[in-house]
């Protein structure tokens, strides 16, 4: 069974600070790597992908992955009180023609002023 | 305006009925899926097609039933075998090549009376 493992949190930041999200993975042939954000009652939206071993940076979101460690990060810079939400690591292995993604339970974020 | 659509945004279904959950994307993705979401869960995987007239079953297909006939429709049939159907419903569609973001509709509510 290929799983992907959060913290579930709460993780609670001060505005202005830095958060942190991880997630790790199970299955060791997975090739894509993505960070959705689920506002509540909402659906999820994709926040970053990243698909090579390092960092990548779009504007205050990097996301890290390192497949070695099967590890997978999100850091949010200059944290706001709108980035409260629950941040879903989702990764797939498309081997096989299967485009399916598995999900981890989330992480629920508390950004406060 | 591209996009996924799903309706009804809440849905109420009487003990021994069956519901249909619409989705329909304009976005010309070849792949579609629909997920169930539990409170303090992720999303699980019910089914999924990746092209018309064929769609394969998920992690927790029983009770549920799906059709494709269209590239652009993926209905859902919560069927009166699913015996705990309260959850929020997302569909989501993909390009279908490797590298590509899944992109979720609203979602549906579903309720039990």
């Amino acid at each position: 069974q290929k799983e992907v493992e959060q913290n579930s949190g709460p993780l609670s930041v001060p505005e202005g600070a830095i958060a942190s999200l991880n997630c790790t993975y199970s299955d060791r042939g997975s090739q894509s790597f993505f960070w959705y954000r689920q506002y509540s009652g909402k659906s999820p939206e994709l926040i970053m992908s990243i698909y090579s071993n390092g960092d990548k940076e779009d504007g205050r979101f990097t996301a890290q992955l390192n497949k070695a460690s099967q590890y997978v990060s999100l850091l949010i810079r200059d944290s706001q009180p709108s980035d409260s939400a629950t941040y879903l690591c989702a990764v797939q292995n498309y081997q096989g023609g299967s485009e399916k993604l598995v999900f981890g339970k989330g992480t629920k974020l508390t950004v406060n002023p | 305006d591209g996009g996924i659509t799903q309706s009804p945004k809440y849905l109420f279904r009487k003990e021994g009925q069956n519901v249909t959950l619409s989705c329909e994307q304009n976005l010309n993705h070849d792949a579609m899926y629909w997920y169930r979401q539990d409170p303090g869960q992720g999303l699980r995987l019910i089914y999924y097609s990746q092209i018309v007239n064929d769609f394969q079953k998920g992690d927790i297909a029983e009770g549920y039933s799906v059709s494709r006939e269209k590239k652009e429709s993926f209905p859902l049939t919560v069927t009166s075998a699913q015996k705990n159907p309260t959850a929020f419903y997302l569909c989501a569609s993909q390009a279908g090549t490797t590298q590509e973001t899944q992109y979720f509709g609203p979602g549906t509510r579903l309720l039990v009376l």
